[in-house]
């Protein structure tokens, strides 16, 4: 089946460090979205990203479609960064909607 | 603008009792709808999906079902709910082929 693959699982890091997060996808994609978790539950969407590079802030995201992999990064972190981020990959095809396992990230103040 | 509502917030069960969780999207017509489980500390788990009135795809043999009565309409359900259907149950939307999707609030589901 589709595998996604997320690393790594978890990551803790002070206030103001930077951060790359990693989705690696088993077959080919027409879209991949990244999230994030907040403590109380509510996944908020951070980027739709099929392919290129998108920027919001001190967040950007980098997927390379062809290499089946997409990247997230996080400049100078903020203790509300904390949370857990998912990529998950939409296929077209069969309409599903498959998350990876996520990265759970603690910023320290 | 599109919004999804999901309900309710939380709910406590007992072993044995019957489920129905509802979700529901405004703002757009004919959406794919989808049900994940979130156990605890853990990822988010395809449970159904449904294209359109009456069609379910169902991701994991399970103690679930779903079914979408009308077009903007997806209902999670159970007629008798076990100790391991705890967890968070999150619905979500998305238009169709290349488009972003979108999730509700989600259920925190305790059975006891």
């Amino acid at each position: 089946g589709i595998q996604v693959e997320q690393s790594p699982p978890d990551l803790i890091l002070q206030e103001g460090a930077n951060s790359t997060l990693r989705c690696n996808f088993s077959d080919s994609v027409n879209n991949l979205q990244w999230f994030h978790q907040n403590p109380w539950g509510q996944l908020i969407n951070l980027f739709y990203i099929p392919s290129g590079t998108k920027q919001n802030g001190r967040l950007s995201a980098t997927t390379v479609a062809t290499e089946r992999y997409s990247l997230l990064y996080i400049s100078s972190s903020q203790t509300t960064d904390s949370g857990v981020y998912f990529c998950a990959v939409l296929y077209s095809s069969a309409s599903k909607i498959i998350f990876g396992s996520g990265t759970r990230l603690s910023i320290r103040p | 603008s599109q919004t999804i509502h999901q309900w309710p917030a939380t709910l406590v069960q007992p072993v044995g009792s019957p489920l129905s969780l509802e979700c529901t999207v405004e703002g757009t017509s004919n959406p794919n709808l989808y049900w994940y489980r979130q156990a605890a500390g853990r990822g988010l788990q395809l449970l159904f999906y449904s294209v359109g009135i009456g069609q379910i795809s169902s991701e994991v043999p399970q103690n679930l079902s779903a079914s979408r009565p009308q077009d903007r309409q997806f209902i999670l359900s159970s007629k008798k709910l076990l100790l391991s259907d705890s967890g968070f149950y999150l619905c979500a939307w998305r238009k169709g082929a290349n488009t972003e999707a979108f999730f509700g609030q989600g259920t925190r589901l305790t059975v006891v």
